[in-house]
């Protein structure tokens, strides 16, 4: 069955960065994009980006340009989203799910960001 | 970016009454590109209805979606303790793609 399975929970300082991963299985990782969607405690969903698992192309939402990073490893089937700069308010849940054209059925378990002095 | 807003921010109902959930669009949305997607506490979103009104594999008939072009509607015709959560609709037509900010669906 279709599985993502996201990196475990992560607490950095202001002014760093942080890489999450989005471990994907039961599936052609090529066929389908990684899409990233992030939640801050206690608010709504928020659209980051997504890559094209297939070339590599992607889009980010121009909040995150130039400090987030989403990359791919297709030999093992792994999204990554990697963003720099951290602040407090990017304290939130952040998932990964499959999909074309949008997120789709599958998303990973989300992986909590805590930035924090 | 294309703003969707959602309506009621909260809606109170009980089980076996019929809900009806707003989401409007300040611009058309090409191809009808908008999901639907239902979220409980401590769990990743659900994807209920796309392209306004396909519903995903295994979700109840029970859900129905429905519109065009700027405003849009998720129906949940009887519903049931399961049901009560925060609903989410997503326009994915245009670049960057954006989420309203939901509508508590609560007892």
């Amino acid at each position: 069955q279709v599985q993502l399975v996201q990196s475990g929970a992560e607490v950095k300082r202001p002014g760093a960065s942080v890489k999450v991963s989005c471990k994907t299985s039961g599936y052609t990782f090529t066929d389908y994009y990684v899409y990233w969607v992030r939640q801050a405690p206690g608010q709504g969903l928020e659209w980051m980006g997504w890559i094209n698992s297939k070339n590599g192309d992607k889009y980010y939402a121009q909040k995150f340009q130039g400090r987030v990073t989403m990359t791919t490893d297709t030999s093992i089937t792994t999204g990554y989203m990697e963003m720099t700069r951290l602040t407090p308010d990017d304290t939130a849940i952040y998932y990964c799910a499959r999909g074309v054209g949008a997120p789709g059925m599958h998303w990973g378990q989300g992986t909590l960001v805590t930035v924090s002095s | 970016e294309i703003v969707l807003t959602q309506s009621p921010d909260t809606l109170s109902l009980s089980p076996g009454e019929r809900a009806t959930l707003s989401c409007r669009a300040a611009q058309t949305i090409a191809n009808n590109f908008l999901a639907w997607f239902q979220q409980k506490p401590g769990q990743a979103p659900r994807l209920l209805i796309y392209t306004a009104s396909t519903r995903a594999t295994g979700i109840p008939d029970r859900f129905s979606g429905s519109g065009s072009g700027t405003d849009f509607t998720l129906t949940i015709s009887r519903l049931e303790p399961e049901d009560f959560a925060m609903y989410y609709c997503h326009q994915y037509g245009h670049s960057p793609s954006t989420f309203g900010q939901g509508t508590k669906l609560e007892i």
